[in-house]
C-alpha cells in the first residue's frame, strides 16, 4: 500500500460546478498535511495546509479525517483556470527526520 | 513571498557527462532542501534530502554516488547528476523548507535530457 494515495482521476467538471476529492495516507504519526496545485510541467505551488478543524480560502475548503487518515479538498464554483493536478502531501516524522510524501496527484480538468 | 530559484530551467548533456543544477533560496534561510524527480504522468519522487553543513540524507533506491548533493550555505543546495544516462531524463525539482516553520517552497525544476 502507498503512504499516500489518490485518485488519479480525472474528474470533468463542468465550469461552475463543485467538486471533491480524497486523499489517504496510511501512517498514523503523520503531523501536517497539504495540498499543493501542479500545472503542466510546472513545479508545484502551494495550494493551502489543511488544519485538524478544517479550513476554507475562498472557493476551496480542506478537511482532515483523522481517525479514517484521510484528507479531503473541495473546489467550488470551479473556474476553467482551476484544470490543473492537485497534490496531497503529508508530513510524518521519519528516521531522518520530518519527511514530505507526495500522492500521485488527482488531476481536474474544468470544462465549459 | 518566498522565492526558489532552480537553474537551469532546461540542460541537454551527453551520455557519460555529469550535469549541476543549482537550488537556491533567495528571500530565505533554509537549513533543509529537498531534491525531487517526476516523470512524466508520475507524481514527484523524493530522492534526498539535503541539510545545510552535513551529509545528504538519500532515499532507499536512489544512487548516492549517482546523484551527488552539496549543501554548502543556508541558501544554496546543489545536485549533480554524474556519468549521466539517457534514462536519468527527467524533470528535476528542489524545494526548501522555511528555517521558522513547515512550509515548504519549490524551485521552478529542471528538465534534463541526456542524449
Amino acid at each position: 500500500r502507498k503512504e499516500v494515495e489518490q485518485d488519479p482521476g480525472p474528474f470533468n467538471v463542468p465550469e461552475g460546478a463543485t467538486v471533491a476529492f480524497n486523499c489517504t495516507y496510511s501512517n498514523s504519526a503523520s503531523q501536517s498535511f497539504f495540498w499543493y496545485r501542479q500545472d503542466c510541467r510546472k513545479e508545484p505551488k502551494l495550494l493551502m495546509s489543511v488544519y485538524s478543524s478544517g479550513n476554507e480560502d475562498g472557493r476551496f475548503t480542506a478537511q482532515l479525517n483523522r481517525a479514517s487518515q484521510y484528507i479531503s479538498l473541495l473546489i467550488r464554483d470551479s473556474k476553467l483556470s482551476d484544470s490543473a493536478t492537485y497534490l496531497c502531501v503529508v508530513n510524518a516524522m521519519g528516521a531522518a527526520g520530518n519527511k514530505l510524501t507526495f500522492g500521485g496527484g488527482t488531476r481536474v480538468l474544468v470544462k465549459p | 513571498g518566498a522565492v526558489v530559484s532552480q537553474h537551469p530551467s532546461r540542460v541537454i548533456c551527453k551520455s557519460g557527462t555529469s550535469v549541476k543544477i543549482e537550488c537556491r533560496s533567495l528571500d530565505f534561510q533554509a537549513t533543509t532542501m529537498f531534491w525531487y524527480r517526476q516523470f512524466p504522468k508520475q507524481s514527484l519522487m523524493l530522492m534526498a534530502t539535503s541539510n545545510e553543513g552535513s551529509k545528504a540524507t538519500y532515499e532507499q533506491g536512489v544512487e548516492k554516488d549517482k546523484f551527488l548533493i552539496n549543501h554548502a550555505s543556508l541558501t544554496l543546495s546543489t545536485l549533480t547528476v554524474t556519468s549521466a544516462h539517457p534514462e536519468d531524463s527527467s524533470f528535476y525539482i528542489c524545494s526548501a523548507r522555511v528555517l521558522s516553520g513547515n512550509t515548504i517552497y519549490f524551485g521552478e525544476g529542471s528538465w534534463l535530457t541526456v542524449v
